[in-house]
């Protein structure tokens, strides 16, 4: 399943199948970016971070795809398991800049 | 073992109450955050401090302000609660401008 970040802020995807989760983001001059997990009830958890001199990076069933000319940031989640649902969040760092800026967010729901 | 935590985790209150929630993080971390939460799970930075010191301060009524009595706390006072008020409240911490770490968050009601 794909979803396109402020277009489509819920996606449903069945167990076992992969996940991608889309985000456009505004400034140029970001730098540094994050993935955010939000399940319901909790915080927003860490789950994987790029800088702007890569273009991909990949954690545990998770990969993260940068790209900078089309400020386009994209989470992959491989073989989507039911813990997986939740809302998910980018966030961008610029230099100069006090604090992350977090996009709105995409629901994932994964269907057993 | 709680990186970041916060208290309470609900807070129902009547309007014009004046109420706080305290955060508490033991990280190390240099900077702590507050965010508002509405209900469309938008993530609204409110404050941030910076060794002791306020850095950002976004366009917040002025009934809310942050108290930090030391790097690992940051509080947040509102006075004269609103209905608007009502949300979820995440505290945060990290190094400089990284990778943020979030308290469990307070869910504030206000009737």
């Amino acid at each position: 399943g794909e979803s396109v970040g402020l277009h489509l802020p819920t996606l449903s995807v069945q167990e076992g199948d992969n996940s991608i989760i889309n985000c456009a983001y505004s400034n140029s001059a970001s730098d540094y970016f994050i993935w955010y997990k939000q399940e319901s009830g909790k915080g927003p958890q860490f789950i994987i971070d790029i800088r702007s001199n890569m273009d991909k990076r990949q954690g545990q069933r998770v990969t993260v795809l940068l790209n900078k000319t089309v400020k386009h940031l994209s989470l992959q989640i491989a073989a989507t398991q039911p813990g997986d649902s939740a809302v998910y969040f980018c966030a961008e760092n610029y230099p100069g800049a006090n604090n992350l800026f977090f996009g709105t967010g995409t629901r994932l729901t994964v269907i057993p | 073992d709680t990186a970041v935590s916060q208290t309470p985790k609900y807070l129902v209150t009547q309007m014009g109450n004046d109420k706080s929630i305290k955060c508490e993080q033991n990280l190390g971390h240099d900077t702590m955050y507050w965010y508002k939460q509405d209900s469309k799970k938008f993530l609204k930075i409110m404050f941030s401090y910076n060794n002791k010191e306020l850095i950002i301060n976004e366009t917040v009524p002025n009934r809310f302000s942050p108290k930090s009595p030391d790097k690992a706390h940051l509080n947040l006072h509102i006075n004269s609660l609103e209905l608007g008020d009502s949300a979820v409240y995440f505290c945060a911490s990290s190094l400089i401008t990284d990778t943020q770490y979030f308290g469990p968050g307070t869910r504030l009601t206000v009737l």
